[in-house]
Protein backbone atom coordinates (compact mmCIF):
# COMPACT_ATOMS: atom_id res chain seq x y z
CA UNK A 1 0.00 0.00 0.00
CA UNK A 2 1.43 3.47 -1.20
CA UNK A 3 2.34 5.47 1.75
CA UNK A 4 2.81 9.23 1.46
CA UNK A 5 4.76 11.51 3.70
CA UNK A 6 4.50 15.32 3.57
CA UNK A 7 7.64 17.18 6.13
CA UNK A 8 7.86 19.17 7.67
CA UNK A 9 4.13 19.43 8.30
CA UNK A 10 3.90 23.23 9.44
CA UNK A 11 6.08 25.96 8.30
CA UNK A 12 6.19 29.47 9.09
CA UNK A 13 8.76 31.87 7.24
CA UNK A 14 9.14 35.66 7.00
CA UNK A 15 8.51 37.29 3.22
CA UNK A 16 11.04 36.87 1.20
CA UNK A 17 12.61 33.53 1.98
CA UNK A 18 12.98 30.50 -0.64
CA UNK A 19 11.44 27.56 0.57
CA UNK A 20 11.14 23.81 0.04
CA UNK A 21 8.39 20.99 0.91
CA UNK A 22 9.32 17.59 0.61
CA UNK A 23 6.86 14.61 0.11
CA UNK A 24 8.33 11.05 0.54
CA UNK A 25 6.30 7.75 -1.15
CA UNK A 26 7.39 4.52 -0.60
CA UNK A 27 6.31 2.57 -3.88
CA UNK A 28 8.14 3.91 -6.52
CA UNK A 29 6.12 2.17 -9.33
CA UNK A 30 4.25 6.08 -9.61
CA UNK A 31 2.56 7.46 -12.69
CA UNK A 32 2.20 10.76 -11.65
CA UNK A 33 2.89 12.79 -8.76
CA UNK A 34 0.78 16.08 -8.38
CA UNK A 35 1.27 19.22 -5.92
CA UNK A 36 -2.00 21.19 -4.50
CA UNK A 37 -2.67 24.24 -2.70
CA UNK A 38 -5.21 24.22 -0.52
CA UNK A 39 -7.19 27.73 0.92
CA UNK A 40 -8.48 27.39 4.45
CA UNK A 41 -12.38 26.26 3.73
CA UNK A 42 -11.94 25.70 -0.08
CA UNK A 43 -10.97 23.04 -1.87
CA UNK A 44 -8.09 22.21 -3.59
CA UNK A 45 -5.98 23.98 -6.71
CA UNK A 46 -3.59 21.95 -8.84
CA UNK A 47 -0.12 23.77 -9.14
CA UNK A 48 2.06 21.06 -11.03
CA UNK A 49 1.67 17.74 -12.35
CA UNK A 50 4.84 15.64 -13.36
CA UNK A 51 4.33 12.40 -15.16
CA UNK A 52 6.57 9.75 -13.97
CA UNK A 53 8.67 10.66 -17.26
CA UNK A 54 9.86 14.06 -16.49
CA UNK A 55 12.66 15.13 -13.24
CA UNK A 56 10.72 18.63 -13.17
CA UNK A 57 8.42 21.20 -13.55
CA UNK A 58 8.20 24.71 -13.30
CA UNK A 59 5.26 27.85 -12.81
CA UNK A 60 6.56 30.86 -12.17
CA UNK A 61 8.26 30.95 -8.40
CA UNK A 62 7.14 27.42 -7.96
CA UNK A 63 9.41 23.99 -8.90
CA UNK A 64 8.73 20.82 -8.37
CA UNK A 65 11.05 17.67 -8.88
CA UNK A 66 10.59 14.48 -8.70
CA UNK A 67 13.20 11.38 -7.97
CA UNK A 68 11.17 8.01 -8.50
CA UNK A 69 14.21 5.90 -7.57
CA UNK A 70 14.58 7.54 -4.30
CA UNK A 71 10.62 8.11 -3.89
CA UNK A 72 10.86 11.69 -3.38
CA UNK A 73 9.31 14.75 -4.53
CA UNK A 74 10.17 18.47 -3.56
CA UNK A 75 8.34 21.90 -3.93
CA UNK A 76 10.51 24.88 -4.61
CA UNK A 77 9.05 28.40 -3.78
CA UNK A 78 11.19 31.33 -4.40
CA UNK A 79 10.85 34.59 -2.71
CA UNK A 80 8.01 33.86 -1.14
CA UNK A 81 4.85 36.03 -0.37
CA UNK A 82 1.69 36.46 2.37
CA UNK A 83 -0.37 35.03 -0.52
CA UNK A 84 1.55 31.73 -0.97
CA UNK A 85 0.06 31.00 3.11
CA UNK A 86 -1.74 28.15 2.28
CA UNK A 87 -1.36 24.04 3.13
CA UNK A 88 0.50 22.25 0.31
CA UNK A 89 -0.43 18.87 -0.80
CA UNK A 90 1.20 16.19 -2.00
CA UNK A 91 -0.67 13.18 -4.30
CA UNK A 92 0.57 10.15 -5.76
CA UNK A 93 -0.85 8.07 -8.67
CA UNK A 94 0.05 4.65 -8.76
CA UNK A 95 -1.24 1.94 -10.69
CA UNK A 96 -4.68 2.95 -11.38
CA UNK A 97 -5.75 6.86 -11.77
CA UNK A 98 -6.77 6.62 -7.74
CA UNK A 99 -3.93 8.75 -5.73
CA UNK A 100 -3.08 8.54 -2.41
CA UNK A 101 -2.21 11.88 -0.69
CA UNK A 102 0.06 12.82 1.99
CA UNK A 103 -1.12 15.12 4.70
CA UNK A 104 -0.03 18.07 3.67
CA UNK A 105 2.49 21.08 4.91
CA UNK A 106 0.52 24.22 6.17
CA UNK A 107 2.61 26.92 5.15
CA UNK A 108 2.38 30.65 6.74
CA UNK A 109 4.30 33.39 5.40
CA UNK A 110 4.49 36.29 7.33
CA UNK A 111 5.24 40.20 6.15
CA UNK B 1 -19.93 26.82 -15.31
CA UNK B 2 -16.12 27.12 -15.14
CA UNK B 3 -15.29 24.75 -12.55
CA UNK B 4 -16.72 21.95 -10.18
CA UNK B 5 -19.24 22.40 -7.88
CA UNK B 6 -20.79 21.19 -4.89
CA UNK B 7 -23.93 21.73 -3.08
CA UNK B 8 -24.55 22.34 -0.54
CA UNK B 9 -21.80 23.94 1.37
CA UNK B 10 -22.49 23.12 4.35
CA UNK B 11 -24.84 20.18 5.60
CA UNK B 12 -25.69 20.25 9.38
CA UNK B 13 -27.48 16.93 10.26
CA UNK B 14 -28.54 14.47 13.07
CA UNK B 15 -27.16 11.56 13.69
CA UNK B 16 -29.05 8.39 12.08
CA UNK B 17 -30.69 10.51 9.18
CA UNK B 18 -29.75 10.06 5.50
CA UNK B 19 -27.69 12.57 3.80
CA UNK B 20 -27.32 13.69 -0.26
CA UNK B 21 -24.52 15.07 -1.64
CA UNK B 22 -24.12 16.58 -5.20
CA UNK B 23 -21.53 17.31 -7.42
CA UNK B 24 -21.50 18.87 -10.62
CA UNK B 25 -18.20 17.85 -12.95
CA UNK B 26 -16.55 20.14 -15.33
CA UNK B 27 -18.55 19.74 -18.67
CA UNK B 28 -16.64 17.12 -20.85
CA UNK B 29 -14.86 15.51 -17.76
CA UNK B 30 -15.08 11.74 -17.60
CA UNK B 31 -13.62 10.98 -14.59
CA UNK B 32 -15.70 11.71 -11.31
CA UNK B 33 -13.53 11.48 -7.97
CA UNK B 34 -15.09 11.63 -3.77
CA UNK B 35 -12.74 12.10 -1.57
CA UNK B 36 -13.44 12.73 2.43
CA UNK B 37 -11.28 15.29 4.50
CA UNK B 38 -11.20 15.04 8.48
CA UNK B 39 -10.27 17.21 10.70
CA UNK B 40 -6.33 16.49 11.18
CA UNK B 41 -6.36 13.75 8.33
CA UNK B 42 -5.36 13.64 4.44
CA UNK B 43 -7.91 13.41 1.89
CA UNK B 44 -9.25 9.87 1.90
CA UNK B 45 -10.26 8.56 -1.48
CA UNK B 46 -13.67 7.30 -1.09
CA UNK B 47 -15.28 6.69 -5.06
CA UNK B 48 -13.97 7.43 -8.65
CA UNK B 49 -16.28 6.92 -11.92
CA UNK B 50 -14.78 6.99 -15.70
CA UNK B 51 -17.45 7.26 -17.97
CA UNK B 52 -19.65 4.00 -18.26
CA UNK B 53 -17.38 1.94 -16.54
CA UNK B 54 -17.66 0.19 -13.19
CA UNK B 55 -17.38 2.63 -10.30
CA UNK B 56 -14.36 1.86 -8.58
CA UNK B 57 -16.06 1.91 -4.67
CA UNK B 58 -12.81 0.28 -2.73
CA UNK B 59 -12.87 3.65 -0.96
CA UNK B 60 -15.74 3.46 0.41
CA UNK B 61 -15.52 3.03 4.35
CA UNK B 62 -19.19 1.23 4.74
CA UNK B 63 -22.12 -0.07 3.19
CA UNK B 64 -23.81 3.25 4.94
CA UNK B 65 -22.17 5.04 1.82
CA UNK B 66 -23.49 5.36 -2.24
CA UNK B 67 -22.90 7.43 -5.07
CA UNK B 68 -24.16 7.61 -8.50
CA UNK B 69 -23.17 9.35 -11.26
CA UNK B 70 -26.73 9.65 -14.20
CA UNK B 71 -25.36 10.52 -17.44
CA UNK B 72 -22.02 11.00 -17.09
CA UNK B 73 -22.40 14.29 -15.26
CA UNK B 74 -23.74 15.00 -11.94
CA UNK B 75 -22.96 12.67 -9.15
CA UNK B 76 -24.98 12.52 -5.24
CA UNK B 77 -22.92 10.77 -2.82
CA UNK B 78 -25.69 9.48 0.12
CA UNK B 79 -24.68 8.55 3.11
CA UNK B 80 -27.55 6.64 5.46
CA UNK B 81 -27.99 6.86 9.03
CA UNK B 82 -25.41 9.32 9.33
CA UNK B 83 -23.16 8.83 12.45
CA UNK B 84 -20.73 11.60 13.95
CA UNK B 85 -17.90 9.82 12.54
CA UNK B 86 -19.00 10.34 9.35
CA UNK B 87 -18.57 14.57 10.42
CA UNK B 88 -16.12 15.81 7.56
CA UNK B 89 -15.50 18.15 4.64
CA UNK B 90 -16.58 15.89 1.39
CA UNK B 91 -14.64 16.97 -1.82
CA UNK B 92 -15.46 15.90 -5.83
CA UNK B 93 -13.08 16.60 -8.28
CA UNK B 94 -13.40 15.80 -11.91
CA UNK B 95 -10.37 15.19 -14.92
CA UNK B 96 -9.56 13.78 -18.20
CA UNK B 97 -7.63 10.84 -17.93
CA UNK B 98 -4.84 10.55 -20.61
CA UNK B 99 -4.31 7.00 -21.11
CA UNK B 100 -2.54 5.55 -18.00
CA UNK B 101 -1.55 8.60 -16.46
CA UNK B 102 -3.71 10.47 -14.91
CA UNK B 103 -4.63 14.47 -16.00
CA UNK B 104 -4.94 17.38 -13.67
CA UNK B 105 -7.95 17.10 -11.30
CA UNK B 106 -9.88 19.91 -10.68
CA UNK B 107 -11.66 20.42 -7.42
CA UNK B 108 -15.12 21.69 -6.02
CA UNK B 109 -15.21 23.65 -2.41
CA UNK B 110 -16.15 21.20 -1.25
CA UNK B 111 -19.81 19.97 1.16
CA UNK B 112 -18.75 20.32 5.28
CA UNK B 113 -20.69 17.67 6.73
CA UNK B 114 -21.63 18.02 10.54
CA UNK B 115 -23.39 15.51 12.13
CA UNK B 116 -24.85 16.13 15.54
Amino acid sequence: KQEVTQIPAALSVPEGENLVLNCSFTDSAIYNLQWFRQDPGKGLTSLLLIQSSQREQTSGRLNASLDKSSGRSTLYIAASQPGDSATYLCAVYGGSYIPTFGRGTSLIVHP
Amino acid sequence: GAGVSQSPSNKVTEKGKDVELRCDPISGHTALYWYRQSLGQGLEFLIYFQGNSAPDKSGLPSDRFSAERTGGSVSTLTIQRTQQEDSAVYLCASSRPLGTSADTQYFGPGTRLTVL
